[in-house]
């Protein structure tokens, strides 16, 4: 079956320090790939998405996340943490080829980010 | 540009009764798709929308349903509230909603059902 997986319910990780979140995924082919946050009381934000082509993929608020076709994963890093982001993070994915894919993203469960002074 | 747009942003019902919520997608996207939110399922996938027709559903009941209008503007209605519908109600818009299309999320409505 198709799905979207995240590790990490829940991370705690001190300001200024690195961060990445797993997402690996489960699909006959390789997807469209996203990665949204979600603030305490808000909707999703996209950070950054993956098509094809450079598997490094640059986003919004000095997030990258990396594409690797061998171990089904995207990523999500960010070399240092600053306090305003500590929120939830999810992974999504659009398959390439549905019938049943308009308008629709698969989500993984998220993943909780706690930042510590 | 204006992004996605939900009203209201929050609101109380009691059970067995009906709510409405409304969304206005970001300009010049035709494909408006709604998502609950709830701490026990995550994000799932209501229905999508485009050109007023209903292209995509979800495993949602039949108490759940929405339109389109013209303009691209979108309503969900859920009729016969239970309990189990308190829930953050997400609507998003894309382009023309084809896998691939980016999507936004507007910052959603949510539900109490008491």
């Amino acid at each position: 079956a198709q799905s979207v997986t995240q590790p990490d319910i829940h991370i705690t990780v001190s300001e200024g320090a690195s961060l990445e979140l797993r997402c690996n995924y489960s699909y006959g082919a390789t997807p469209y790939l996203f990665w949204y946050v979600q603030s305490p009381g808000q909707g999703l934000q996209l950070l950054l998405k993956y098509f094809s082509g450079d598997t490094l993929v640059q986003g919004i608020k000095g997030f990258e996340a990396e594409f690797k076709r061998s171990q089904s994963s995207f990523n999500l890093r960010k070399p240092s943490v600053h306090w305003s982001d500590a929120a939830e993070y999810f992974c999504a994915v659009a398959p390439k080829v549905s019938t049943d894919s308009w308008g629709k993203l698969q989500f993984g469960a998220g993943t909780q980010v706690v930042v510590t002074p | 540009k204006a992004g996605v747009t939900q009203t209201p942003r929050y609101l109380i019902k009691t059970r067995g009764q009906q709510v409405t919520l409304s969304c206005s997608p970001i300009s010049g996207h035709r494909s408006v798709s709604w998502y609950q939110q709830t701490p026990g399922q995550g994000l799932q996938f209501l229905f999508e929308y485009f050109s007023e027709t209903q292209r995509n559903k979800g495993n949602f009941p039949g108490r759940f349903s929405g339109r389109q209008f013209s303009n691209s503007r979108s309503e969900m209605n859920v009729s016969t509230l239970e309990l189990g519908d308190s829930a953050l109600y997400l609507c998003a818009s894309s382009l023309t909603g084809m896998p691939g299309n980016t999507i936004y999320f507007g910052e959603g409505s949510w539900l109490t059902v008491v």
